[in-house]
C-alpha cells in the first residue's frame, strides 16, 4: 500500500524567511511518481512539480527548490524569501505505476501562513 | 492549452436531495478524467475515474455515481444527498496516452454543503 506522511501540520513564518516542507513516502513499487501541489484559499490544485522515481536530481525553480532522496523516502520542499502569496496549503503525492493504478496518494498537506 | 471547469462552483442542498456537478475539460482529447473529494480537514479522495466514454471505475462505494456521456465530460451525480457528502469536489484530468502515470490537473472545485 502506498502513504505520504506530512508531519507538519501547520507553519508560520515571517515574510523572507526560508521554509521547508516535509514529505515522506511509502511504497513497494520500483517505478513512481511524486507531486507537489499548492492549494491556495480559492481551492483550486496547483501543480508545482513532478519528479520520477529514476531521477533524483534536485530541482530549483525560481524561489522553490525540492530535495528527492530515495535513501530516505523523502520528497522536500523548500520555499526561499517567503513571500505573502506562497500562503496556502501544499500537498505532496504518490503515484505508482502499477497496472491499473490511477490514484493519487495524497499527504494530508501543510498549511503554510507567510506573515508580512 | 487545456482548460478544465466545473460547476457549479457553491451549492448548498437539503438532505436527500438529488445532486449532479459537471465537469468539462478543453484543449486536449481522450484524456483520463477523475472525481476526488476532500472533507473538511482531511486529504483528498479518489472516487471515481475514467479512461474513456462509458468507462467509470469507482475507488469507494458510496451513494454517488459517475457518468462520462462525451470523451470530455465528467458528471458526478447522487440520487439522495447525505450529510457526509459535505465536501469540496474537486474534477481532474491527465493524457491517456500516458496510461496511468501522467501529471493530473485540477479544476477549480465544487464547494457542497449538505443541510
Amino acid at each position: 500500500a502506498q502513504k505520504v506522511t506530512q508531519a507538519q501540520t501547520e507553519i508560520s513564518v515571517v515574510e523572507k524567511e526560508d521554509v521547508t516542507l516535509d514529505c515522506v513516502y511509502e511504497t513497494r513499487d520500483t517505478t513512481y511518481y511524486l507531486f507537489w501541489y499548492k492549494q491556495p484559499p480559492s481551492g483550486e490544485l496547483v501543480f508545482l512539480i513532478r519528479r520520477n522515481s529514476f531521477d533524483e536530481q534536485n530541482e530549483i525553480s525560481g524561489r522553490y527548490s525540492w530535495n528527492f532522496q530515495k535513501s530516505t523516502s523523502s520528497f522536500n520542499f523548500t520555499i526561499t524569501a517567503s513571500q505573502v502569496v506562497d500562503s496556502a496549503v501544499y500537498f505532496c503525492a504518490l503515484l505508482t505505476s502499477g497496472a491499473g493504478s490511477y490514484q493519487l496518494t495524497f499527504g494530508k498537506g501543510t498549511k503554510l501562513s507567510v506573515i508580512p | 492549452s487545456q482548460t478544465i471547469h466545473q460547476w457549479p462552483a457553491t451549492l448548498v442542498q437539503p438532505v436527500g436531495s438529488p445532486l449532479s456537478l459537471e465537469c468539462t475539460v478543453e484543449g486536449t482529447s481522450n484524456p483520463n478524467l477523475y472525481w476526488y473529494r476532500q472533507a473538511a480537514g482531511r486529504g483528498l479522495q479518489l472516487l471515481f475515474y475514467s479512461v474513456g466514454i462509458g468507462q467509470i471505475s469507482s475507488e469507494v462505494p458510496q451513494n454517488l455515481s459517475a457518468s462520462r456521456p462525451q470523451d470530455r465530460q465528467f458528471i458526478l451525480s447522487s440520487k439522495k444527498l447525505l450529510l457526509s457528502d459535505s465536501g469540496f469536489y474537486l474534477c481532474a484530468w491527465s493524457v491517456r496516452a500516458s496510461g496511468n502515470t501522467d501529471t493530473q490537473y485540477f479544476g477549480p472545485g465544487t464547494r457542497l454543503t449538505v443541510l
